[in-house]
């Protein structure tokens, strides 16, 4: 059964980084049917795709971001990370790491990520 | 900015028929955008309904289809139960990005 389990601090202060961590669990990442990314949703509000990474290392960013986000996998983990750097306060949100096959198949269950002083 | 919107709420009898529906600012919504539909519970992650249009989840209920309809992605609950009061998201393709409607909220009453 795969399982996707999100990691990292719960709290983050203005201007710094946030870095989170999946471990995927009953697939590899290297698995080439499938690609891996970050999906995030701020309480309350809707949900909006941060990125995507390719098994060929490739990555795919949302534009509104592009400038302050990195994805990128450890293949010898079976993890994916993210780095969104300069956060403030509108970057408070639930962050979900998802598997993508031909859209989302598999979500993990969430991360709370709040930022604040 | 590519912008996807779907009807911010809709209320349906228990045992009718609903469709949701999503649309793209860039013009009709084809299967290459490789519409995806999602179902939200309060406090849970979302969950997959239907990928590539019409493709079905093995979790996912006969009773649920997804189609395009009208230059848009639709999904429609046939015989609606209380437990699919929630919040229904669709995903759509473009290029290399992928953009998320703002949701419908789907009463049953």
């Amino acid at each position: 059964q795969l399982q996707l389990q999100e990691s990292g601090p719960g709290l983050v202060k203005p201007s710094e980084t946030l870095s989170l961590t999946c471990t995927v669990s009953g697939d590899s990442i290297i698995n080439r049917n499938y690609y891996w990314g970050w999906i995030r949703q701020p309480p309350g509000k809707g949900l909006e795709w941060i990125g995507s990474i390719y098994h060929s290392g490739t990555t795919d960013y949302n534009p509104s971001l592009k400038s302050r986000v990195t994805i990128s996998v450890d293949t010898s983990k079976n993890q994916v990370s993210l780095k969104l750097t300069s956060v403030t306060a509108t970057d408070t949100a639930i962050f979900y790491c998802a598997r993508f096959y031909y859209g989302v198949d598999y979500w993990g269950q969430g991360a709370l990520v709040t930022v604040s002083s | 900015q590519t912008v996807v919107t779907q009807e911010p709420s809709l209320t349906v009898s228990p045992g009718g028929t609903v469709t949701l529906t999503c649309a793209s600012s860039t013009g009709a919504v084809t299967s290459g955008n490789y519409p995806n539909w999602f179902q939200q519970k309060p406090g849970q992650a979302p969950r997959p309904l239907i990928y590539s249009t019409t493709n079905k989840h093995s979790w996912t209920p006969a009773r649920l289809s997804g189609s395009l309809l009208g230059g848009k992605a639709a999904l429609t609950l046939s015989g609606v139960q209380p437990e699919d009061e929630a919040e229904y998201y669709c995903l759509l393709y473009y290029s290399g990005a992928w953009v998320f409607g703002g949701g419908t909220k789907l009463t049953v009453l």
